[in-house]
């Protein structure tokens, strides 16, 4: 089985320019999300997408970070401009069948991740 | 506000060595509690989880994590590591809707 594909995996940008990451998650999976961490840290939780529809965005800063999941399959997250504290893995992970009557075993799949350096 | 406590940042064992690794959480509800990790350069993988019924989880490659509701924790361990252990490791809690908040890792270092 495939497992969540990130692209790109590197990429380095002076501030104040845009970014964006692109993300395909494990077939038939509902849930999409994105994460962020910081050297030193966790990952912290800024989207959380079912279907197409966003279930929690609420520590995504909205006034440069968007994040698009259309056709409630891949998804794109974008920063513009960026700033030099946007350093950081952006990671994907997707969970659930989407399927019906299914339960969900609540295990999140990453990605390998996409590495952001702003200079 | 859920959060999640990792004391030890680094850890240094020997192989052989016993390990647990600590964690503790704060949230006022159900919660769902995991462990990941992430080995060189590879992604995020789940080590175990603990949903409900008996608190001893065990989990991939000899892990086990005890949940003890009335400490908040849920510590991770394994009895002899070894150096392929080593690896970061992720404690996570989750609601219902399966949005896990992670804590900070502990980075392990197993030599041989």
């Amino acid at each position: 089985e495939a497992g969540v594909a990130q692209s790109p995996r590197y990429k380095i940008i002076e501030k104040r320019q845009s970014v964006a990451f692109w993300c395909n998650p494990i077939s038939g999976h509902a849930t999409l999300y994105w994460y962020q961490q910081i050297l030193g840290q966790g990952p912290k939780l800024l989207i959380q997408f079912q279907n197409n529809g966003v279930v929690d965005d609420s520590q995504l800063p909205k006034d440069r970070f968007s994040a698009e999941r259309l056709k409630g399959v891949d998804s794109t997250l974008k920063i513009q401009p960026a700033k030099l504290e946007d350093s950081a893995v952006y990671l994907c992970a997707s969970s659930g069948t989407g399927l019906a009557g299914v339960q969900d075993t609540g295990e999140l799949f990453f990605g390998e991740g996409s590495r952001l350096t702003v200079l | 506000a859920q959060s999640v406590s990792q004391h030890n940042h680094h850890v240094i064992l020997s192989e052989a060595a016993s390990l647990e690794l600590g964690c503790n959480y704060s949230y006022g509800g159900t919660v769902n509690l995991f462990w990941y990790v992430q080995y060189p350069g590879q992604h995020l993988q789940l080590l175990l989880k603990y949903f409900s019924g008996d608190p001893l989880v065990k989990g991939i490659k000899g892990f086990e994590a005890e949940f003890i509701k009335s400490k908040f924790s849920f510590n991770l361990r394994k009895p002899s590591v070894q150096w392929s252990d080593t690896a970061e490791y992720f404690c996570a809690v989750g609601d219902s809707s399966y949005k896990l908040i992670f804590g900070s890792g502990t980075r392990l270092l197993v030599r041989p």
